[in-house]
């Protein structure tokens, strides 16, 4: 249980073109779900909540028309990277909070997306 | 705010035990996790403990906690090659997590 999937798994894209990631929770609903960015031998860098049915949370530099947040079900949210640029390029890491640890969501994650830009 | 470190890197041989350290500065956490992480991989959930909790053991894993100093150990027993990989310690925060750096576990058969 608790199995989050990512697609695409890797992407490649020219310059100012836009990028859709989709994050979805296949065997259970998340009220939240959580979108980060982790550069090559770093650590995860949070860069938004997302909630069902409301905006997002932005961490602070993040800019939020550059990384559009979707969370359109409870079991599906989507990142839309806008003209993205090769600074973009990095791994985007989803995951999905899942309840039952007395009231603590543990969050689950993704297998991740590659994303280059060119 | 929350702030965890973590070692870099660990070289260990096949069948000998690993422990990964990691010291957290929010006491108020409620739990604390360790994620492994494959190359090219998502982040997978190993084991979690309470905070009131001082050790926790699940089959080849023992996490030991000592709030005392915030400090949080996972030790892996009989250490296999595919145990390879990035340990992030992680302290939840309301419903957010603060990562360490992470630590490299390298086995060598």
């Amino acid at each position: 249980g608790a199995v989050v999937s990512q697609h695409p798994s890797r992407v490649i894209c020219k310059s100012g073109t836009s990028v859709k990631i989709e994050c979805r929770s296949l065997d259970f609903q998340a009220t939240t779900m959580f979108w980060y960015r982790q550069f090559p031998k770093q650590s995860l860098m949070l860069m938004a909540t997302s909630n069902e049915g409301s905006k997002a949370t932005y961490e602070q530099g993040v800019e939020k028309d550059k990384f559009l947040i979707n969370h359109a079900s409870l079991t599906l949210s989507t990142l839309t990277v806008t003209s993205a640029h090769p600074e973009d390029s990095s791994f985007y890491i989803c995951s999905a909070g899942h309840p039952g640890l007395a009231g603590t969501d543990t969050q689950y994650f993704g297998p991740g997306t590659r994303l280059t830009v060119l | 705010g929350e702030d965890v470190e973590q070692s870099l890197f660990l070289s260990v041989r096949e069948g000998d035990s690993s422990v990964i350290n990691c010291t957290y500065t929010d006491s108020s956490s409620t739990y604390l996790y360790w994620y492994k992480q494959e190359p090219g991989a998502g982040l997978q959930l190993l084991t979690y403990i309470f905070s009131n909790m001082d050790m926790k053991q699940d089959q080849r894993l023992t996490v030991l906690l000592n709030k005392k100093d915030k400090h949080l150990s996972l030790r892996i027993a009989d250490t296999q090659t595919g145990d390879s990989a990035i340990y992030f310690c992680a302290e939840a925060f309301y419903n957010r997590l603060a990562f360490g750096k992470g630590n490299q576990v390298v086995v060598i058969p």
